[in-house]
């Protein structure tokens, strides 16, 4: 079975600085991967997917993400965040011939002034 | 175009209480899922339907969970009676169709708390 993990739990940055947020699967084949993003009270919304092509995704909001198969990792990078950037942000991984999704724990972002 | 509507936001009950969450997904979306969110945790799926048939309800505690779809749209999620360990957010998420490559819009999700 895949499953994900986000070895952060929390991250600070200030405004203006770079992000990134790691994020390593496990699973056989190629997974499909996704990261979502959720505002306090607010529900899940997709910043970004990878399901084959190019490893270097672009998503809303500015931000990128790139897929290693060598290190199964699907780190999400932002170069210069907003005050509105803080939120808690999940990474997931889904099987082509599945609709299942495995989130992992999240990361929760703060962002200083 | 609306997104996944859900009622109520928020939700306090006694243990051993019954509680129902309501789901309206966006519309010609034929998938319908529920997830539970535990404090500090990703989501977990608790159970799918496509149109009104509930393909997918492996991981419904169906002891004291419920949930129906009636006329393949709106749904409707019941805990009946309440634990404490119940205390999570429910979120509805709908698809056009299911597969990873369809994405899933989640709502704002029900913030249950049992005391």
């Amino acid at each position: 079975a895949q499953s994900v993990t986000q070895p952060d739990i929390h991250i600070t940055v200030s405004e203006g600085a770079s992000l990134e947020l790691r994020c390593n699967y496990s699973y056989g084949a190629t997974p499909y991967l996704f990261w979502y993003v959720q505002s306090p009270g607010q529900g899940l919304q997709l910043l970004l997917k990878y399901f084959s092509g190019d490893t270097l995704v672009q998503g809303i909001k500015g931000f990128e993400a790139e897929f290693k198969r060598s290190q199964s990792s699907f780190n999400l990078r932002k170069p210069s965040v907003h005050w509105s950037d803080a939120a808690e942000y999940f990474c997931a991984v889904g099987e082509s011939n599945d609709y299942k999704l495995s989130f992992g724990a999240g990361t929760t972002v703060t962002v200083r002034a | 175009e609306a997104g996944v509507v859900q009622s109520p936001r928020y939700k306090i009950i006694e243990k051993k209480q019954p509680v129902a969450f309501w789901c309206n997904p966006i519309s010609g979306h034929n998938t319908l899922y529920w997830y539970r969110q535990n404090l500090g945790q990703g989501p977990e799926l608790l159970i799918r339907y496509e149109n009104e048939e509930a393909v997918d309800d492996s991981q419904l505690p169906k002891d004291r969970f419920s949930a129906e779809r009636l006329k393949g749209v709106d749904s409707t999620l019941k805990i009946q009676p309440a634990e404490l360990g119940d205390s999570a957010v429910y979120l509805c998420a709908s698809s056009l169709t299911s597969g990873s490559g369809y994405e899933q819009y989640f709502g704002p999700g029900t913030r249950l708390t049992v005391t």
